[in-house]
C-alpha cells in the first residue's frame, strides 16, 4: 500500500535555529512528493515538489527538502527558521497504484507535523 | 497567479437547510478537487472532476452532491447535513494527469483558503 510518514506531530526549534521536518514514503513506481503548509484557519499553500532531477529542491520562503531514494525520504529543511514559520506542514506523495482514467492527481497526505518556533 | 477562491468563508447551517460552496480557479486547470479538513488532520478527499466530468467520488455520502458548471467552477451543495460534517472545506485545481506541461500526474494542486463549516 502506497502511505506516507510524518513521524513527529510536532516539532519546536527556536528562531534563528536549522529546522528539519520529516516525511518518509512507500509507493510504487516513481514517486513524487509534495510539502505544503497550511497555516491556522488558512487553506493549504504549496511549497515544493520533487519530481525528478537533483535530490536537493529549493521552494519558497526559503524552504527546501531532500529527496533520498535509499532511505525513502523527503525531509523538509530551512537553514534559519522564523517565528512566522509556525504553522502545520504536510507531506504528500502521489498515488501511482491507481489510474483514474485521466484525473491521477490524487495525493496520499501525510498526518502532518506541528512546527513551534519559539522567538 | 495561482489562485483560487472560495466562498463563503464561513457557513453555519441547520440539519435541514440546503446550502452550497463555491469554489473558482482562473488558471485553465481542468482537474479540480473537493477535501473535507478536519482540525490538525489531513484533508480527506471527497470528489475530483476531470474535463468537467466527475472522476473520483471517495464514497462520499449522497447529502454531498458536487456540480461542475464550466472549467472554472466548482460547486458543492449540501443538503441534510449532519454535525459531525462540521469542518473545513477545501477546494484545489490543478491540471489533470498527463496534461500539464510537466507531464503526466506531476503537477502541482493548488488550494484555496476554505469553507468553514458549522452544522447545528
Amino acid at each position: 500500500a502506497q502511505s506516507v510518514a510524518q513521524p513527529e506531530d510536532q516539532v519546536n526549534v527556536a528562531e534563528g535555529n536549522p529546522l528539519t521536518v520529516k516525511c518518509t514514503y512507500s509507493v510504487s513506481g516513481n514517486p513524487y512528493l509534495f510539502w505544503y503548509v497550511q497555516y491556522p484557519n488558512r487553506g493549504l499553500q504549496f511549497l515544493l515538489k520533487y519530481i525528478t532531477g537533483d535530490n536537493l529542491v529549493k521552494g519558497s520562503y526559503g524552504f527546501e527538502a531532500e529527496f533520498n531514494k535509499s532511505q525513502t525520504s523527503f525531509h523538509l529543511k530551512k537553514p534559519s527558521a522564523l517565528v512566522s514559520d509556525s504553522a502545520l506542514y504536510f507531506c504528500a506523495v502521489r498515488d501511482n497504484a491507481m489510474n483514474y482514467g485521466g484525473a491521477t492527481n490524487k495525493l496520499i497526505f501525510g498526518t502532518g507535523t506541528l512546527l513551534a518556533v519559539q522567538p | 497567479d495561482t489562485e483560487v477562491t472560495q466562498t463563503p468563508k464561513h457557513l453555519v447551517m441547520g440539519m435541514t437547510n440546503k446550502k452550497s460552496l463555491k469554489c473558482e480557479q482562473h488558471m485553465g486547470h481542468r482537474a479540480m478537487y473537493w477535501y473535507k479538513q478536519k482540525a490538525k488532520k489531513p484533508p480527506e478527499l471527497m470528489f475530483v472532476y476531470s474535463y468537467e466530468k466527475l472522476s473520483i467520488n471517495e464514497s462520499v455520502p449522497s447529502r454531498f452532491s458536487p456540480e461542475c458548471p464550466n472549467s472554472s467552477l466548482l460547486n458543492l451543495h449540501l443538503h441534510a447535513l449532519q454535525p459531525e460534517d462540521s469542518a473545513l472545506y477545501l477546494c484545489a485545481s490543478s491540471h489533470p494527469g498527463g496534461r500539464g506541461p510537466q507531464g503526466r500526474g506531476t503537477d502541482t494542486q493548488y488550494f484555496g483558503p476554505g469553507t468553514r463549516l458549522t452544522v447545528l
